[in-house]
């Protein structure tokens, strides 16, 4: 247990609102990743923050975007939920030896 | 760019028994790790096992172990003395060295076990 909390754990939302979910941590890690998850494509990094207000875009950036104010939390946005963001999406942090990543829960995101 | 390629969408295994799963990678770095993840039903994404690229040694972690060929870019995972609670969908993931202090994996698409009794 890395410490780490997603919120909501799961959403029905309509297209072209917005939605942000929420990834919570306990242990002062300073990097923090989102990731989404789909059939046939595995894990895609979304974007990854190496600390306050520090991020940077992942491989499947486009649609969302991501905001740092403090250590322990950071937010992924979709501004307008579309349909191809129906996914569940994971955060993540990373600690140790060869800074192996742990992830949270996830979230199960449905755009109707 | 990097790619991580499972070619086994599904495995069965019976209980006690050891199974094989198969990852290959592509890369032209020569510093990296790689990684295998369990994601049984619970969605919970576990971190089984490491290998760091320049270390010839394989990893093992208990019944777990696995088979590294940096030459063929090979990283397979050998699960041995097969237990139910093995079945769930197993992910192949690379991390680049070159990525410094950042650890952004590459993931997969994934092998989902069963294990039959």
């Amino acid at each position: 247990d890395a410490g780490i909390t997603q919120s909501p754990r799961h959403k029905v939302t309509e297209t072209g609102t917005p939605v942000t979910l929420r990834c919570h941590q306990t242990e002062n890690h300073r990097y923090m990743y989102w990731y989404r998850q789909d059939p046939g494509h595995g894990l895609r990094l979304i974007h990854y923050s190496y600390g306050v207000k520090d991020t940077d875009k992942g491989e499947v950036s486009d649609g969302y975007s991501v905001s740092r104010s403090k250590t322990e939390d950071f937010l992924l946005t979709l501004e307008s939920a579309t349909s191809s963001q129906t996914s569940v999406y994971f955060c993540a942090i990373s600690r140790g030896q060869g800074l192996r990543a742990f992830f949270g829960q996830g979230t199960r995101l449905t755009v109707v | 760019a990097q790619t991580v390629t499972q070619s086994q969408p599904e495995m069965s295994v019976q209980e006690a028994e050891t199974v094989t799963l198969s990852c290959t990678y592509d890369t032209s770095e020569s510093d990296y790790y790689l990684f295998w993840y369990k994601q049984p039903p619970s969605r919970q994404m576990i971190l089984v096992i490491r290998q760091e690229a320049y270390k010839q040694q394989n990893a093992t972690e208990n019944r777990f172990s696995v088979n590294f060929q940096k030459a063929a870019k090979s990283f397979s995972l050998k699960i041995s003395d097969s237990q139910l609670g093995d079945a769930a969908m197993y992910f192949c993931a690379y991390r680049s060295e070159n990525t410094g202090t950042a650890s952004k994996l590459t993931f997969g698409t994934g092998t989902r076990l069963q294990v039959t009794l």
